[in-house]
């Protein structure tokens, strides 16, 4: 079944305790992304990569890390993760740039 | 940078009617997408329609690039429809609506 898969699906974690979600897609595409959902906020795009080992930053890249090493994996990195980093995060991808976007399942994170 | 407006924010139908949401955007874009997300939180693919009309069972979609709007019309509505609707355009990066709430009595 083609899908982009996100793990953890819900993580509570403390301040500073560096953490990874991973994101993974099965339909060869070469466009990833990140995005953020808060509310009153909409969705904003964190980083997005146009392919393999290219990466570049969105609209609110501040506290976040990606790379994209392979085809398939885009993981989110938060090397010193802050409660204003909680939110609902998102991972998609499209066959290339201007394609229609499938998302993951979203991860909840929490930050106390 | 381009801005999107949906409209109404939100809307509140008994089941079996129907409605029209409205997608607005301040320039071309490459491409148009809209968005189901359910209760649960999960985005739904609905339609990508960068121009024309498409219909998938009680939904359509019809996007007049030339005069920078979108609509999506949902027919028979069921309380299945209830959630956000977003739709989404990109030039060189994507941008969201904020989005249509539509909750559906039964």
């Amino acid at each position: 079944e083609a899908q982009v898969t996100q793990n953890p699906r819900y993580l509570i974690t403390v301040t500073g305790k560096k953490l990874t979600v991973t994101c993974s897609q099965n339909m060869n595409h070469e466009y990833m992304s990140w995005y953020r959902q808060d509310p009153g906020l909409g969705l904003r795009q964190i980083y997005y990569s146009m392919n393999v080992e290219v990466t570049d930053k969105g609209d609110v890249p501040e506290g976040y890390k990606v790379s994209r090493k392979e085809k398939r994996n885009f993981p989110l990195i938060l090397e010193s993760p802050s409660p204003n980093q909680t939110s609902l995060y998102f991972c998609a991808s499209s066959l290339t740039w201007k394609d229609e976007q499938y998302f993951g399942p979203g991860t909840r994170l929490t930050v106390t | 940078g381009i801005q999107v407006e949906q409209s109404p924010p939100d809307l509140i139908l008994q089941e079996g009617a129907n409605s029209t949401l409205r997608c607005n955007f301040s320039d071309s874009v490459n491409n148009l997408q809209w968005f189901h997300q359910n209760p649960w939180g999960q985005l739904i693919n609905l339609f990508y329609i960068p121009s024309g009309t498409k219909q998938n069972g009680r939904l359509s979609a019809t996007t007049v690039a030339t005069e920078r709007y979108s609509l999506l019309y949902i027919s028979s509505s069921q309380t299945t429809d209830s959630g956000v609707y977003f739709c989404a355009v990109r030039d060189d990066k994507i941008i969201f609506g904020k989005g249509t709430r539509l909750h559906i009595l039964p």
